[in-house]
């Protein structure tokens, strides 16, 4: 089946750690978009990729860094930087970089410092 | 200022009990106003799109239509299973990606 899959589904991480969630997608698309998602808070973009071997800072990327070194891959590192991790992140892909493109989610993974 | 808003923030029905949740935008250069849908602790997954005032779209219970300021998500006769949070988010000209407003979770009750 055509989709986004993110791993691992809950992570765990202790101060000081740096730790990678794995975004792939085999829809083919352009388009790859890393969100974060807290409790009341709408959904804040964080990293998001238009191409291969490129990409741009959302709104909160302080703490975070990406690669994007295959069209249906999208790593997320949440560096030690990042003062306050615990959350449910969310990785997308689109067809297009274009904002008018339908993004589309994968399942999501947990992440919280222990 | 948040360019995107939805209301209410939650909202209870009872099985049956059509509703409508709201989603207001600020924003110049609408490109396209998006809806989906959400289940706890799972990916939100997508409902609709509309570009342009005036336009409707419908799935089983669910219609959105949009206004140049705002957009409705119509719920006809609710089922238990129409339980989730659902998020409107927009994109607009001069940014490459959706902002998206903080959900209305919806409970139905049998």
């Amino acid at each position: 089946d055509g989709g986004i899959t993110q791993s691992p589904k809950y992570l765990f991480r202790k101060e000081g750690q740096n730790v990678t969630l794995s975004c792939e997608q085999n829809l083919n698309h352009d388009a790859m978009y890393w969100y974060r998602q807290d409790p009341g808070q709408g959904l804040r973009l964080i990293y998001y990729s238009q191409i291969v071997n490129d990409f741009q800072k959302g709104d909160i990327a302080e703490g975070y860094s990406v690669s994007r070194e295959k069209k249906e891959s999208f790593p997320l590192t949440v560096t030690s930087a990042q003062k306050n991790p615990t959350a449910f992140y969310l990785c997308a892909s689109s067809a297009q970089g274009d904002s008018g493109n339908t993004i589309y989610f994968g399942e999501g993974s947990w992440l919280t410092v222990v | 200022e948040d360019q995107v808003t939805q209301s209410p923030e939650a909202l209870r029905l009872q099985e049956g009990e059509s509703s409508s949740l709201n989603c207001s935008y600020t924003v110049s250069g609408l490109r396209g106003l998006f809806w989906y849908r959400q289940d706890p602790g799972k990916g939100p997954e997508f409902l609709f799109t509309l570009y342009s005032a005036g336009e409707e779209k419908e799935k089983e219970r669910l219609k959105a239509t949009l206004t140049k300021k705002e957009s409705f998500l119509h719920i006809t006769a609710p089922k238990p299973e129409d339980s989730a949070t659902y998020l409107c988010a927009v994109s607009y000209s001069g940014y490459s990606t959706l902002t998206f407003g903080k959900g209305t979770m919806l409970l139905v009750s049998p």
